[in-house]
């Protein structure tokens, strides 16, 4: 079975200051990793992904990504906060096979960036 | 994402109430999944579906429902709600690539049902 965890239910940030929201995950064989972001009152928005190739992605808003085979982490990290940014992320996970797996997402973590 | 459609947006319904959720998307992926959110658990996939035959169930399937009525349509029904199905509704559609696995999926707007 695939299963992500999410450690930290909220994340506190200083707008300005860089951002790191937790992700680890389990699944058989190599990963499919997604970010979500979740505004309120809206439904999930895609922001980044890693399928394959280099270690560090890079996605919408500025987010970025890094995917860390050994450790089975997948952080997400912007280098500088906006208030903007508050909001519920969500980590998900699927397994590369045949394709018939859905994602599986985490718990979420809602980031507060203070002014 | 406006290319997914969710009707209706809030529904209050009671105990024993068959209730229906429905699902449009202009976007022409083949891939349609229903999930539902409750607070601290993130979100839960009910059902899935890959192509109009091909009907699958999440891991949270009992006391739901599924229609996939065309590829651009995709139902989620309670037969007979009871008050822990209160919850906030999604759903989502993904595109057909080698790597199914891989592909983004867009979600809807989101459906908030409260069962009395």
């Amino acid at each position: 079975a695939q299963s992500v965890a999410q450690p930290e239910d909220q994340v506190n940030v200083a707008e300005g200051n860089p951002l790191t929201v937790k992700c680890t995950y389990s699944v058989s064989g190599n990963p499919y990793l997604f970010w979500y972001v979740q505004y309120p009152n809206r439904g999930l928005q895609f922001l980044l992904k890693y399928i394959t190739g280099d270690n560090l992605v890079k996605g919408s808003y500025g987010f970025e990504a890094e995917f860390n085979k050994s450790q089975t982490s997948f952080h997400l990290k912007k280098p500088s906060a906006l208030v903007s940014d508050s909001a519920l992320y969500f980590c998900a996970v699927s397994a590369m096979d045949t394709g018939r797996r859905a994602l599986t997402f985490g718990s979420g973590t809602r980031l507060q960036v203070q002014p | 994402d406006a290319d997914v459609t969710q009707t209706p947006r809030n529904r209050i319904t009671k105990t024993g109430k068959r209730i229906m959720l429905e699902c449009s998307q202009t976007k022409g992926h083949d891939r349609m999944y229903w999930y539902r959110q409750d607070p601290g658990l993130g979100l839960r996939l009910i059902y899935y579906s890959f192509d109009v035959k091909d009907i699958n169930k999440g891991e949270i399937s009992d006391g739901y429902s599924v229609s996939r009525q065309a590829q651009a349509k995709f139902s989620l029904s309670l037969e007979s709600a009871i008050p822990n199905q209160t919850a906030l509704y999604f759903c989502a559609t993904s595109g057909h690539g080698t790597s199914g696995g891989a592909d983004t999926q867009y979600f809807g707007p989101g459906t908030r049902l409260t069962v009395l």
